[in-house]
């Protein structure tokens, strides 16, 4: 079966980076995109970005450019977001899901279970 | 680019019908039918409930559906139920190539 599994929550200091891993299995990993999406506490959805796991192309909301990367690990499976230079604000749930075969369909049919990060002096 | 227009919170008696409007732009959910519903219950990660502004994946219940009229699309729940109960998001896709979600409705259900 189709599973998203994240790596566990994170306590980091403003000024720092963080790095969340999402690893797919129950299906080919580089024939569906990946999102990121987040939500702090007691707000709503964010979208943040989305990977192509074949060939690892990327696009990023403009909110976050400059601070946001994606890498893909095809021998794994794994996808890793890196958010740097953190602010309060970007504490938040994390979460990783799986997007459509084309890129910007919006039918994420499968989420991760989710990775809080507190961003906290 | 700014966040989907939904109303804040919604309510209905079980039986009922309710409708959560998301209401974007031309450079949005008017030119695109990339439009996607999730349901969010406390604590736990979204669920897709509508695609493609009225595709329902299965699993689905049929007391689900989406619609589009112009910068608006809608999601309406026939048939409330308590379980229904719950915070909606609307995302679309927008011109400027990323996704943008609605700011999100909680349902009562009374």
């Amino acid at each position: 079966q189709v599973q998203l599994v994240q790596s566990g929550a994170e306590v980091k200091k403003p000024g720092a980076s963080v790095n969340i891993s999402c690893k797919a299995s129950g299906y080919t990993f580089t024939t569906y995109y990946i999102h990121w999406v987040r939500q702090a506490p007691g707000q709503g959805l964010e979208w943040m970005a989305i990977i192509n796991p074949s060939g690892g192309g990327t696009s990023y909301a403009q909110s976050l450019q400059g601070r946001v990367s994606m890498t893909t690990d095809t021998s794994t499976g794994t996808v890793y977001m890196e958010l740097t230079s953190l602010r309060s604000e970007d504490t938040a749930v994390y979460y990783c899901a799986r997007g459509g075969r084309k890129q910007w369909l919006t039918n994420f049919d499968y989420w991760g279970q989710g990775t809080l990060v507190t961003v906290s002096s | 680019q700014s966040a989907l227009t939904q109303p804040a919170s919604v309510s209905g008696s079980p039986g009922q019908s309710i409708t959560i409007s998301c209401t974007g732009a031309s450079s949005d959910v008017g030119s695109y039918n990339y439009v996607s519903w999730y349901q969010q219950h406390p604590g736990k990660a979204p669920k897709l409930m509508i695609f493609d502004v009225s595709s329902r994946p299965s699993g689905v219940s049929n007391r689900f559906s989406g619609s589009k009229s112009g910068n608006t699309a809608s999601l309406t729940i026939s048939g409330l139920q308590a379980e229904d109960e719950a915070d909606y998001y609307c995302i679309s896709y927008t011109r400027s190539n990323t996704l943008v979600f609605g700011g999100g409705t909680k349902l009562t259900v009374l």
